[in-house]
Formats: structure tokens, C-alpha cells, sequence
């Protein structure tokens, strides 16, 4: 596609759900990531993958954020049993391999009441 | 470790007049030096980006940054702000190694009066 999508746009959970928050980078991009943005708050590195591999989660918060590539394109990050701590815009970035040269999506925002 | 930080939380400009968002950063090496804009409900754009050589950069819609190693500073500016320029605003640095993830700031939300 023409651009990085995200789904949904917006997420109501309830304390103790689980939710997946889908990536759609652009076609070809071998390299995406997610970062956490919490209200007021710059972005927040989470995880890295280089086509299905992931290379890097060293930011993911908690043993509860789980994130896959398994076909080298669309991506998950699924967060189990939410706390309210986990409200935040998720956003999703990918990349041709060029250094930096990130396409971000417009994010998922998710609320846990 | 790295890290950024951008002093000011919140800046009002009228139109028409100069801007200078600052940033200092923190990092053990040559940085590669972004900034960002995110308007509401948007993911970011890139504005412009300092990777080596001439350290005046210019970026997109009128937006320069110029790096000084002195003051490990990376400030934005831009001569003539534009209503449409309102919006928060990221400096980030950027990690070398493979996986090229970015340490941002707390942003800088700029809002423009008429």
C-alpha cells in the first residue's frame, strides 16, 4: 500500500483483556518496528524485525507484550491481560532498509479502563 | 545511554514571526540527529535529519537545524511560522547497529496565534 496502516485506530479494553494491534507496513519494507507512545510522551522504542526475524525486544515492557512477523509483512503486537499503565498510542514504522528512513503509521490508540 | 531533551513543553508564536525549538542530546558518538512533527491523530513525519558533513540541515516545509558538537545541541527553526505549522514536534537520536531504533524527546507542542 501507499503507506504504513494500522487497525484499529482505536481500542477500548477492559482491565485483564487481551488485545492485538495489527501492522500493515508498506509493500516491500523488510524492516518494522513499534513503538509505545504515552499521553504527553515522546515515542518509546518496543521491538524491531528484519523481515520475520525479530532482531530486537528489548523494549517490550513486560512479559505480557508479545509481538510476530511470521510471514516477513504483517505484524502483531499482542499485550495480554492489559494493565491501565499499557494506555497509550502504539505506533507502527517500517522501512526499506534505508538507514532511518522510517514510514510511521498513524498509530492505535488503547485505552484500558 | 542515550537521551534526549527538549526544554520547552509547550511554545506560542504568531504567524508570520521566527521559531527555534531547541534540543540537546546525549550520546557517546557522531549522533544521527532527526526531528519530527505529529499533527493530532497522525503518526510522525520526518522534517529533516543529521546523519555527517555540513552541519546547517535543511528540511521539508521550510524547517532548518543546525548541529552543534559544543553544545550537543540539534535546535529547529524556521524563519516565518505558518498557522498549519502548528503541532508537537520530536528530536530524536538515533542508535548505530542494526536495528536503527530512535531515542526521542518529550516534544515540544507548538501552537500559533493569528
Amino acid at each position: 500500500g501507499a503507506g504504513v496502516s494500522q487497525s484499529p485506530r482505536y481500542k477500548v479494553a477492559k482491565r485483564g483483556q487481551d488485545v492485538a494491534l495489527r501492522c500493515d507496513p508498506i509493500s516491500g519494507h523488510v524492516s518494522l518496528f513499534w513503538y509505545q507512545q504515552a499521553l504527553g510522551q515522546g515515542p518509546e522504542f518496543l521491538t524491531y524485525f528484519q523481515n520475520e526475524a525479530q532482531l530486537d525486544k528489548s523494549g517490550l515492557p513486560s512479559d505480557r507484550f508479545f509481538a510476530e512477523r511470521p510471514e516477513g509483512s504483517v505484524s502483531t503486537l499482542k499485550i495480554q491481560r492489559t494493565q491501565q499503565e499499557d494506555s497509550a498510542v502504539y505506533l507502527c514504522a517500517s522501512s526499506s532498509g534505508q538507514l532511518y528512513g522510517y514510514t510511521f503509521g498513524s498509530g492505535t490508540r488503547l485505552t484500558v479502563v | 545511554a542515550q537521551s534526549v531533551t527538549q526544554p520547552d513543553i509547550h511554545i506560542t508564536v504568531s504567524e508570520g514571526a521566527s521559531l527555534e525549538l531547541r534540543c540537546n542530546y546525549s550520546y557517546g558518538a557522531t549522533p544521527y540527529l532527526f526531528w519530527y512533527v505529529q499533527s493530532p491523530g497522525q503518526g510522525l513525519q520526518l522534517l529533516l535529519k543529521y546523519f555527517s558533513g555540513d552541519t546547517l540541515v535543511q528540511g521539508i516545509k521550510g524547517f532548518e537545524a543546525e548541529f552543534k558538537r559544543s553544545q550537543s545541541s540539534f535546535n529547529l527553526r524556521k524563519p516565518s511560522v505558518h498557522w498549519s505549522d502548528a503541532a508537537e514536534y520530536f528530536c530524536a537520536v538515533g542508535h548505530t547497529g542494526t536495528a536503527s531504533k530512535l531515542t526521542f524527546g518529550t516534544g515540544t507542542r507548538l501552537q500559533v496565534t493569528l
